[in-house]
């Protein structure tokens, strides 16, 4: 079974510019995370699909953030324009329906915003 | 406030030896916690689930305990190896109107030293 993948690993970009990451979920699973890690923090929450549908955006900071899940499938997250606070750890996660069923995180990719 | 704490922030022993970790929690309603493994430049890996009636799970080498009147858990690691090094993460499930949300500490840094 091919774990999640997240594309690309690392990205610098300078403020303003626009930055899309990818992440493609365990085939399958219906559920995929975008959680967050700044320096030093714990990882935090963005967001959460079922299938193709946002469950729950409650963590997006704001509206420079801009997630999709294209046919329940892969999802993408966009950041237009970045802002240096916007620098952390992006990690995507998809897991089955059902509280035993773990999270399976991708490794993460790493945006510096300059 | 749903918090997960995490102590030590970071430990460094000797091969061989053994050591433990320590979650404190406030989530509610609780649901489920999680130990997961974190090794550096990779995604979280889940160790052991525990629900409000375990109060002990082993997954090889490693021993998760949960006080759920108390609401601690501890994870126990014996006989301590080099490929233990990574970051140990408490992460406490919430249950809200039939879905979950991941309330994640900031982790204990382990180092194991030969």
């Amino acid at each position: 079974e091919a774990g999640v993948t997240q594309f690309p690993s690392h990205s610098v970009i300078e403020k303003g510019q626009t930055v899309t990451l990818r992440c493609d979920p365990i085939s399958g699973h219906d559920n995929l995370y975008w959680y967050r890690r700044v320096m030093g923090k714990e990882i935090k929450f963005l967001l959460h699909f079922v299938k193709e549908s946002k469950q729950d955006e409650s963590g997006m900071p704001n509206n420079r953030f801009l997630a999709e899940r294209t046919g329940g499938t892969y999802s993408t997250l966009k950041v237009q324009p970045a802002e240096l606070e916007d620098s952390g750890v992006y990690f995507c996660a998809s897991s089955h329906q059902g509280f035993r069923s773990p999270l399976h995180f991708g490794n993460g990719t790493r945006l510096t915003v300059t | 406030k749903n918090q997960v704490e995490q102590s030590p922030q970071s430990l460094i022993i000797l091969e061989g030896k053994n050591c433990t970790l320590q979650c404190n929690y406030t989530v509610s309603p609780f649901s489920n916690l999680r130990w997961y493994k974190q090794d550096t430049g990779r995604g979280p890996v889940s160790l052991t689930i525990m629900t409000f009636s375990e109060n002990t799970k082993s997954n090889g080498r490693y021993t998760a305990t949960l006080d759920a009147d108390t609401k601690q858990s501890s994870l126990h690691i014996t006989a301590s190896q080099l490929s233990d090094s990574a970051s140990y993460i408490c992460v406490v499930s919430q249950s809200l109107a039939g879905t979950y949300k991941y309330i994640f500490g900031t982790g204990t840094r382990l180092k194991v030293l030969a």
